[in-house]
């Protein structure tokens, strides 16, 4: 049962438009909702994190919009840059009681073009 | 100042060998974190280990696969009798504590069972 849905799989937008990535998940156990780029060879690397509590959360052109009551969460990246590309996924933490736990959707791979 | 470090970068290996993977994780982390990373899919954590706590292994898919902590620093995850299924690319992390501290990811380990 895959607890992080995650979309699209890919996402290709031009330079200085706007990628939306989607995740939706069950467990309303889940606490925090990080999101993770990851660049080809390397470890993923934290973004940007919410909590439940809060709707919108924004770092830069980076922003997470966040619906408690569909259970939905969301990634934007305003004027995306070629810099960007890169393999995004969503996480969420807390199922179960193991609060150090992630359970991640399966990335979205974003090329932006020049 | 040094991340997670992980060795090898990449392991070939022959279908029913046993193989280690080797990860620091960045000094004063008391916690350390194992995932596997196959292609097309997200993140699944294997094991977690946090201070001299009985480590949560309940991620491991198989009794082939092992992985221990000495001195509460280096962490070796093993896979005896290795399938062809194995292969993906092995991620630790580490971090302060367990939640709500942030998690550093390692290079991660490619590894290829032919």
């Amino acid at each position: 049962q895959q607890q992080v849905k995650q979309s699209p799989q890919s996402l290709i937008v031009q330079k200085g438009g706007i990628s939306i990535i989607n995740c939706a998940y069950e467990n309303t156990a889940f606490d925090y909702f990080p999101w993770y780029q990851q660049f080809p060879g390397k470890g993923p690397a934290l973004l940007i994190a919410i909590r439940p509590d809060v709707s919108e959360k924004k770092e830069g052109r980076f922003t997470i919009s966040f619906n408690k009551s569909a259970k939905q969460f969301s990634l934007h990246i305003m004027d995306s840059q070629p810099g960007d590309s890169a393999t995004y996924f969503c996480a969420a933490r807390g199922e179960g009681g193991s609060n150090y736990k992630l359970t991640f959707g399966k990335g979205t791979l974003l090329t932006v073009n020049p | 100042g040094a991340g997670v470090s992980q060795s090898p970068s990449n392991k070939v290996t022959e279908k029913g060998k046993d193989v280690e993977l080797r990860c620091d994780p960045i000094s004063g982390h008391t916690a350390l974190y194992w995932y596997r990373q196959s292609l097309g899919q997200g993140l699944e954590f294997l094991i977690y280990f946090q201070g001299n706590s009985a480590p949560d292994k309940s991620g491991l898919p198989s009794d082939r696969f092992s992985a221990e902590r000495t001195g509460g620093s280096v962490s070796t995850l093993t896979i005896q009798r290795t399938q062809q299924e194995d292969s993906a690319v092995y991620l630790c992390a580490s971090s302060f504590g367990g939640a709500p501290y942030e998690q550093y990811f390692g290079p991660g380990t490619r590894l290829t069972v032919t």
